[in-house]
């Protein structure tokens, strides 16, 4: 299955500032898709990046605040903006290999607090 | 819409007990079913999946879930917990056949294993 490089793994951050998420896969990918998941909470789907196509976001949440790029089929990058307390989390970039044997993978997450 | 049940917020079991983690789904097709496992600051493992076939599967690290149309249950199982399995543990349903992407996970079980 396709191994993912995610980083940062963690980071504190001030409040109206952005950070910047980025997933490396060591393979080619078609979909990749980013989720969020908060403080004891599930992981919600945040948008999906394709390659060469601008993202498609879930309900709930909007390019303004979490724009992302897809530039090549091994890498995707998730910024989350304006940053406000509500918006610790930890966030995490998944691939699909495009074959139904293996099954999605995570990155090993990005822990972001917002202070 | 579709969505995952899990029951049980937190588990405790001892050593060398028996484990079943219930997972419940609703959706109108044949689901497509995922286990996944989060040790403490990590990201998510895949444990096994369900797409076809067998409805008793095997996945990694000794453990198996069975899907059951009828109950719409992917129960996952271990015969015997080791002090590592001690994480939490995500059931999910992919809700369109192939590569969409979109899956919908369950609020989570944590499991603590006493010695």
């Amino acid at each position: 299955s396709a191994v993912i490089s995610q980083k940062p793994s963690r980071d504190i951050c001030q409040r109206g500032t952005s950070l910047t998420i980025q997933c490396q896969v060591d393979s080619q990918v078609t979909m990749m898709f980013w989720y969020r998941q908060q403080p004891g909470q599930s992981l919600t789907l945040i948008a999906t990046a394709n390659q060469g196509s601008e993202a498609t976001y879930e309900s709930g949440f909007v390019i303004d605040k979490f724009p992302i790029s897809r530039p090549n089929l091994t890498f995707s990058t998730l910024t989350v903006s304006n940053m406000s307390p509500e918006d610790s989390s930890i966030y995490l970039c998944s691939v699909d290999p495009g074959t139904v044997n293996y099954g999605y993978t995570f990155g090993s997450g990005t822990r972001l607090t917002v202070v | 819409a579709q969505s995952v049940t899990q029951p049980d917020i937190h588990i405790t079991v001892s050593e060398g007990a028996s484990l079943e983690l219930r997972c419940n789904y609703s959706y109108g097709a044949t689901p497509y079913l995922f286990w996944y496992v989060q040790s403490p600051g990590q990201g998510l493992q895949l444990l096994l999946k369900y797409f076809s076939g067998d409805t008793l599967v095997q996945g990694i690290k000794g453990f198996e879930a069975e899907f059951k149309r009828s109950q719409s249950s992917f129960n996952l199982r271990k015969p015997s917990v080791h002090w590592s399995d001690a994480a939490e543990y995500f059931c999910a349903v992919e809700t369109y056949g192939g590569s969409q992407g979109n899956l919908i996970f369950g609020k989570g079980t944590k499991l603590s294993v006493k010695p």
